[in-house]
């Protein structure tokens, strides 16, 4: 079955980076984009990014441009998400989800998820 | 950048009641809307999708209806399992984004 499985629970100082695994199973990784969405506390969740595993090409959402990063290693089916110059508001829950369909741009839903990464940023 | 907005906030039933839950768009997406469940300390999981399609898995209690600003999410006849917070989402094309509501939480009454 199609699954996503994140790296475990991180604690950050503020100013630092965190960087989250999402290792993929049970699919062609190449074939379908990957996106990564976050939670806050109390919050809904947040869209953050998407990169094309295959091509490598990635797009940010505008209030992460600059700070967030993402990249993939196609050998062992894995997306990371890498975000810099952590401050206490980005205490959340980071998720990989992928594309429902696999098709050439990104698709408009997101279905599986992963089990998410909560990664909290305090001094 | 389009808004949805969720009502209401809390919504308390008992179980076997029929659920309605709303979502409104701040302008039309056409039928690009979906419904997430989000059970304590799960990941969202999709419900619906093209406003009106069930994603694989998901029993026929739940529906969703709608097109252009105004979308709905029933559950006809709720189970234990199904209180849970509900939201939905979007995808924008300009700027490409895409956007959730702040969720509706179903609690048991």
């Amino acid at each position: 079955q199609v699954q996503l499985v994140q790296s475990g629970a991180e604690v950050k100082k503020p100013g630092a980076s965190v960087k989250v695994s999402c290792k993929a199973s049970g699919y062609t990784f190449i074939d379908y984009f990957m996106h990564w969405v976050r939670q806050a506390p109390g919050q809904g969740p947040e869209w953050m990014g998407w990169i094309n595993p295959n091509s490598g090409v990635t797009n940010y959402a505008q209030k992460f441009q600059g700070r967030v990063t993402l990249t993939r290693d196609t050998s062992i089916s894995t997306a990371y998400m890498e975000l810099s110059s952590l401050r206490s508001d980005d205490t959340a829950v980071y998720y990989c989800a992928r594309d429902l369909l696999s098709t050439v741009i990104p698709d408009y839903w997101f279905d599986p998820w992963g089990q998410g990464t909560l990664v909290t940023v305090s001094s | 950048e389009i808004v949805l907005t969720q009502s209401p906030a809390t919504l308390s039933l008992s179980p076997g009641e029929r659920a309605t839950l709303s979502c409104r768009a701040s302008q039309s997406v056409s039928s690009y809307l979906a419904w997430y469940q989000q059970k304590p300390g799960q990941a969202p999981r999709l419900l619906i999708y093209d406003a009106s399609n069930r994603a694989t898995g998901i029993p026929g209690r739940f529906s969703g209806s709608g097109s252009g600003t105004d979308f709905t999410l029933t559950i006809s006849s709720l189970e234990p399992e199904d209180f849970a917070v509900y939201y939905c989402q979007l995808r924008s094309n300009w700027p490409l984004m895409y956007t959730f509501g702040q969720g509706t939480k179903l609690e048991i009454k």
